[in-house]
């Protein structure tokens, strides 16, 4: 399988425990999106990285949450010291340059589920 | 006011109807207009894509752009019960995408 992959697809954690996603792009895709999305909506964007450089973050990214994308490749989301209000599923996206066009799709991965108790 | 309106539904329907689903939009700068499908509990994949305004076909869908009304439409001819899912509109901006809630849809054998 060639497409976005994210590890772990599922995961449930106590309030106040960290927590790491790990997202591994199409190959020679180098933008990676990250977004989250809750039940009975869009999903929402976090950040992008454009090789390594993390570009743009929303302000829906707290100070709790850090992406890193170390060599331009794999992408990390870490979660710390969760919230209910964290629990969502974290949808990992990549394209090969900006995005905006055909040639240009955004691919999704199939998400990882948190649920925080 | 959100920059994306997406009446969430649900939508049901019976087999081989013509569905019809809507997005609104605010900012008159989007240029870029998309339409995903997702499964329950699975990734969006991108279903049809335009550029500016106009209609583009394939197969059973169509995706229609009104700039000047800000206004997008999908429509899916002869509905199919593999076509029950979620369906989100989105919108590029700066390279990202904007999605709309989503029109969950169900389609009834």
């Amino acid at each position: 399988d060639t497409g976005v992959s994210q590890n772990p697809r599922h995961k449930i954690t106590k309030r106040g425990q960290n927590v790491t996603f790990r997202c591994d792009p199409i190959s020679e895709h180098n933008r990676l999106y990250w977004y989250r999305q809750t039940l009975g909506q869009g999903p929402e964007f976090l950040t992008y990285f454009q090789n390594e450089a993390q570009l743009e973050k929303s302000r829906l990214l707290s100070d709790r949450f850090s992406a890193e994308r170390p060599k331009g490749s794999f992408s990390t989301l870490e979660i710390q010291r969760t919230e209910q209000g964290d629990s969502a599923m974290y949808l990992c996206a990549s394209s090969l340059g900006e995005g905006r066009s055909s040639g240009n799709t955004i691919y999704f991965g199939e998400g990882s589920w948190l649920t925080v108790v | 006011q959100k920059e994306v309106e997406q009446d969430p539904g649900p939508l049901s329907v019976p087999e081989g109807a013509i569905v019809s689903l809507n997005c609104t939009y605010s900012n008159s700068a989007f240029q870029y207009f998309m339409w995903y499908r997702q499964y329950s509990r699975k990734g969006p994949e991108l279903l049809m894509y335009t550029y500016s305004s106009g209609n583009k076909e394939d197969g059973r869908f169509t995706a229609q752009v009104d700039k000047s009304s800000k206004y997008i439409s999908l429509f899916i001819r002869d509905s199919q019960p593999s076509d029950s899912a979620t369906y989100l509109c989105a919108m590029s901006q700066g390279g990202k995408l904007i999605f709309g809630q989503g029109t969950e849809l169900s389609v009834k054998p």
